[in-house]
Parts: structure tokens; sequence; C-alpha cells
């Protein structure tokens, strides 16, 4: 079993709708989530972290986690064009970052 | 502005070359780490380093090998570059600490291993 697990897609919405994102991690030791988007070509970059059981918004973005379930999901409102780019879950324990393989993610005008 | 910058974008080498990949980071972050990028199969973790000459094994660190001498360079070494190396290699930095300590990156170096 891989330690971050997420769908690759491509997730598809349109313009507007609400985007779901999920992960679901192996180690119940794993202290803090993060999500990262990554347009293509280039770095990863940080959206937002959690880690605490609940939901965090920040704008459109609201990342929620249930560690009784080992799982982590970004939901992303009001999906723009923009938002079009692979979004990458990460799990840090003890110093280590690990990722998930990535869900592209496709917002159709 | 924080930074972290790999030494080069693109690089072309030879089967069977030691080749050095370099980062340095310009933040004082204790924690450095080597991922590769291929697609479909997301960041793996090389390795990573928590400090000064400290070291762990990541996922994948078969055919590399790492050297931390100072806290804002971070190497990775390909002892015999072979063709499955060829790769996207990231280079990220992030302080000390366990909760949202956000992961840094380079802007990333294409390897082709011929």
């Amino acid at each position: 079993q891989k330690e971050v697990e997420q769908n690759s897609g491509p997730l598809s919405v349109p313009e507007g709708a609400i985007a779901s994102l999920n992960c679901t991690y192996s180690d119940r030791g794993s202290q803090s989530f993060f999500w990262y988007r990554q347009y293509s070509g280039k770095s990863p970059e940080l959206i937002m972290f959690i880690y605490s059981n609940g939901d965090k918004e920040d704008g459109r973005f609201t990342a929620q986690l249930n560690k009784a379930s080992q799982y982590v999901s970004l939901l992303i409102r009001d999906s723009q064009p923009s938002d079009s780019a692979t979004y990458l879950c990460a799990v840090r324990n003890t110093g280590k970052l690990i990722f998930g393989q990535g869900t592209t993610l496709q917002v159709k005008p | 502005d924080v930074k972290v910058t790999q030494s080069s974008r693109y690089l072309v080498k030879r089967t069977g070359e030691k080749v050095f990949l370099e980062c340095v980071q310009d933040m004082d972050h204790e924690n450095m780490f080597w991922y590769r990028q291929d697609p479909g199969l997301g960041l793996r973790l090389i390795y990573f380093s928590y400090d000064v000459k400290m070291k762990e094994k990541g996922d994948i660190p078969e055919g590399y090998s790492v050297s931390r001498e100072k806290k804002e360079r971070f190497s990775l070494i390909l002892e015999s570059a072979s063709t499955n190396q060829t790769s996207m290699y990231l280079c990220a930095s992030s302080p000390l600490g366990q909760g949202g300590t956000e992961a840094f990156f380079g802007q990333g170096t294409r390897l082709t291993v011929v």
C-alpha cells in the first residue's frame, strides 16, 4: 500500500462548480497534511496545510482532515480555469514529507 | 523572498557518469529534501536531511547518495548514471517542526541520461 494515495484523474469540472480532491494516507502517526498545486512545467506551491481534525478554510479553498479515517480532502469553490493544475497531497511524519501521485484538475469554461 | 536554487535547469549526461545535482537555500532551514518526479508517479522522496551531515533514506534511495556539509547546501549524487534515472529532480527545504512547516521548492533539474 502506498503511503499517500490520490486518484490521478483527470477530474473535470465546469467553471463555477465545486472541485473535490481526495487523499488517503497509511501511517496513523502522520502529523501534518499539505495541499500543493503544480502548474505544468513549474514547481509545486503550497495552497494549504492542516493538522487538526475538521475543516480549515482559506478563501475559495477548504481543507478537511479526518484522522480516524486517515483521509484528507481539498474543496475548491467557484472553480476557475486558472485552477486547472495538478494537486498534490503531502503528509509529514517526523520530518519526512511524502507526496501522493497528484490529481489533475481541469476546469472547463 | 524565500529561495531554493538548483544549480542546473537542464542537464544531459552519459550512462556511467557520476552526476552531481546541487541545491542551495537561503532561509536557514534545517530540513532539505530531494525528490524525483515522473509522469503518473508524483514526487518520490529519494533522501532527506534534517541537519548538517545527517541524512535519511526516502522511498527510492537506490543508485543515489547525498551530501550535506553545510546547512544551506544539499547535494544529490548519482554514482553511475543510468537511463532509468532520466527524470525531473526537485529539491525542497523546510523549517524544523511538526506543524504547518511549509516546504519550498527549487525550480527543478531535468536530467536526461543517454
